[in-house]
């Protein structure tokens, strides 16, 4: 069974850094691009970036890209992303995904399998 | 970045026939892909590349589409549907979501 579970996520101050983890496991995380998603309370979906199987691909979407670093440990099959100047806009439950591949192919951009998301509220 | 709209709420009658729609701002070919939220619980995943039934999901539900305009259609509808129903693309970048439409069962 494929389970994606976050952590790392809490109560922020404004100004300050976070790093989540997604601990994989029921699959072969080397062979699968990962991403990251969020979504602020009580609003929709927003994709933050993925990163590919050996790291040497990572894609943010432009408004992040300076305050998101996302990175994985194949060996901890462990995917994360550091975040930091957070604000308060970053308050949201932030899930990791894994892309879709049948063994063939991959589907950039599809995501088949969700962790439950992390929570992160950024407040003074 | 590509825009993705979708009317923000529907309400049907189980046993009825929805069909939910996604206008992309500009072409994304047939890479629109369609996610299931349930109140409280991560996304899932139900059709992928405009109609391919995603392993699992039952056959009442089904995509279709290709360019800028595509349709998530369920039938028929049952009380367990209730949910937000968002479409995303991955044809340009960045992927972009729509902002979901909330689904109601009467």
């Amino acid at each position: 069974e494929v389970k994606l579970v976050e952590s790392g996520g809490g109560l922020v101050q404004p100004g300050r850094s976070l790093k989540l983890s997604c601990a994989a496991s029921g699959f072969s995380f080397n062979d699968y691009w990962m991403g990251w998603v969020r979504q602020a309370p009580g609003k929709g979906l927003e994709w933050i970036g993925e990163i590919n199987q050996d790291s040497s691909t990572i894609n943010y979407t432009p408004s992040l890209k300076d305050k998101f670093t996302i990175s994985r440990d194949n060996a901890q099959n462990t995917l994360y992303l550091q975040m930091s100047k957070l604000g308060s806009e970053d308050t949201a439950i932030y899930y990791c995904a894994s892309v879709y591949y049948d063994g063939t192919y991959y589907y950039e951009g599809v995501m088949d399998a969700w962790g439950q998301g992390a929570s992160v509220t950024v407040s003074s | 970045d590509t825009v993705l709209t979708q009317s923000p709420a529907l309400a049907v009658s189980p046993g009825e026939r929805v069909t939910i729609s996604c206008r992309a701002s500009e072409s994304v070919s047939t890479l629109m892909h369609w996610y299931q939220q349930k109140p409280g619980q991560q996304p899932t995943l139900l059709i992928y590349l405009a109609s391919n039934l995603e392993s699992g999901v039952p056959a009442r539900f089904s995509g279709s589409g290709s360019g800028t305009d595509f349709t998530l259609t369920i039938d028929p509808v049952e009380a367990d549907d209730t949910a937000t129903y968002y479409c995303q693309q991955s044809w340009n970048d960045p992927l972009t979501f729509g902002s979901g439409t909330k689904l109601e069962i009467k």
